[in-house]
């Protein structure tokens, strides 16, 4: 089967940068995605990598090590409207999707 | 706006009963895909259906089913219900070939009494 682990719950001071760490457990991997759910919301995509390295969309990088089985979004210049939880969740053979349970980023003055 | 819809929003009923949710894709989309959300056990996937057939099968109980009809859009149905059925449910839409990249509906949330 296929496991993730992310922290539950991080947080951070508006401007400052934070790292969201997810290590995965699975066969058949293609890559790992990221999505960002406001309470009350529904989950948006934020990024992917399939290949090792970084990707960077404006604030936002994803970065992925497959050797390691490890990834991590990286959120710049942090805002209130930041405060969410993030989810990795891996692609592979067996099934489309598979999340993480998630790290609620709380975002402070 | 994701350009997923989900009907109801809302849903309040009583064990045993069955309720029918319904989602419409993005258009083009042609993979729907069914999630369900509690606070212990995160999004969970229930089940893919892509152009109608269904695709993949996750975590759905047997008391649970769906189907996608020709204009692709799906329901997902619940029967026999119990209280540990309560949770938000979630459709979500792709493109083929993007299952890591899926664009959510608003979700509908299922209150079993």
């Amino acid at each position: 089967g296929q496991s993730l682990e992310q922290p539950s719950e991080v947080t951070a001071v508006e401007g400052a940068i934070v790292q969201i760490n997810c290590t995965y457990q699975t066969s058949g991997f293609y890559g790992l995605s990221w999505y960002q759910q406001h309470d009350g919301g529904a989950p948006t995509f934020l990024s992917y990598n399939a290949l090792d390295g970084l990707e960077e969309t404006g604030r936002f990088s994803s970065f992925l090590s497959r050797s390691d089985s490890y990834g991590y979004l990286l959120l710049q210049e942090l805002q209130m409207k930041d405060s969410a939880s993030y989810f990795c969740a891996v692609s592979s053979g067996n099934t489309p999707l598979v999340f993480g349970k998630g790290t609620r980023l709380s975002v402070i003055a | 706006d994701s350009g997923v819809t989900q009907t109801p929003k809302h849903l309040i009923t009583a064990t045993g009963q069955r309720v029918t949710l319904r989602c419409s894709p993005r258009s083009g989309d042609l993979s729907v895909y069914w999630y369900q959300q509690s606070l212990d056990q995160g999004l969970q996937f229930l089940i893919q259906y892509y152009n109608g057939e269904e695709r993949a099968k996750g975590n759905i109980l047997e008391r649970f089913s769906a189907q996608q009809f020709p204009d692709l859009h799906s329901e997902l149905n619940l029967s026999s219900l119990e209280l540990g059925d309560s949770a938000l449910y979630f459709c979500a839409s792709s493109v083929r070939d993007t299952p890591y990249e899926q664009y959510f509906g608003p979700g509908t949330r299922l209150t079993v009494t």
